[in-house]
């Protein structure tokens, strides 16, 4: 079972304020790097499916950086608006037969709260 | 809308008792999959499966079974030999090409006692 590490575990940031926060994933056999923002009572959502190294890419407020060479990847959240209050979820491919349809293993998690 | 339904929301069972957790979706994807979640870990996936009549166990699938008769439907059956079955279950689904980013349903919640 592939080991999918994130940190911090939980993080508290004032309102306007910027953050973020780090995955680290196997740097062999490299195949596609995901991020999801699960929300309470909500479904998680994709935010990034990463797949080249030096790779950066943003979704309004939100992007996201790849190194694959060290294994790690970085979100970064500008601004923080009360609405980006959520788990953020990084994972990686299974290496269970091979490509990009396997079953996803999942870090813990970074649960961010933005402090009014 | 499209999208991702699993049922019911809240499940309780007996100790002892199989049960299914359905999940249903109508974005045409060909792969489906099965996550538990439990307090303090991440999503583990149990099963998924790439395409009709065919699926492969995940890293915790020891106690489940699935099948994949229809496209639109991947469900689960949680049987008397899983050991710790009280969880939360999400299912989603990914087209088989791009970037194979996962949709998720809204999960289910199973108590067994």
């Amino acid at each position: 079972i592939l080991n999918v590490e994130q940190s911090p575990q939980s993080l508290h940031v004032q309102e306007g304020d910027s953050t973020n926060f780090t995955c680290s994933f196997p740097s062999s056999n490299f195949y596609a790097l995901h991020w999801y923002r699960w929300e309470t009572a909500k479904s998680p959502e994709a935010l990034f499916v990463m797949t080249l190294n030096g790779d950066e890419k943003k979704k309004g407020r939100i992007s996201a950086t790849l190194n694959t060479k060290e294994g790690y990847s970085y979100l970064y959240i500008k601004g923080s608006q009360p609405e980006d209050s959520a788990t953020y979820l990084c994972a990686f491919p299974s290496d269970h037969s091979g490509g990009g349809a396997d079953g996803l293993t999942f870090g813990k998690g970074t649960h961010l709260i933005i402090q009014p | 809308d499209g999208g991702i339904t699993q049922s019911p929301k809240y499940l309780f069972r007996k100790e002892g008792q199989n049960v299914t957790l359905s999940c249903e979706q109508n974005l045409n994807h060909d792969a489906m999959y099965w996550y538990r979640q439990d307090p303090g870990q991440g999503l583990r996936l149990i099963y998924y499966s790439q395409i009709v009549n065919d699926f492969q166990k995940g890293d915790i699938a020891e106690g489940y079974s699935v099948s994949r008769e229809k496209k639109e439907s991947f469900p689960l059956t949680v049987t008397s030999a899983q050991k710790n079955p009280t969880a939360f279950y999400l299912c989603a689904s990914s087209p088989y090409r791009g970037t194979y980013e996962q949709y998720f349903g809204p999960g289910t919640r199973l108590t067994v006692t």
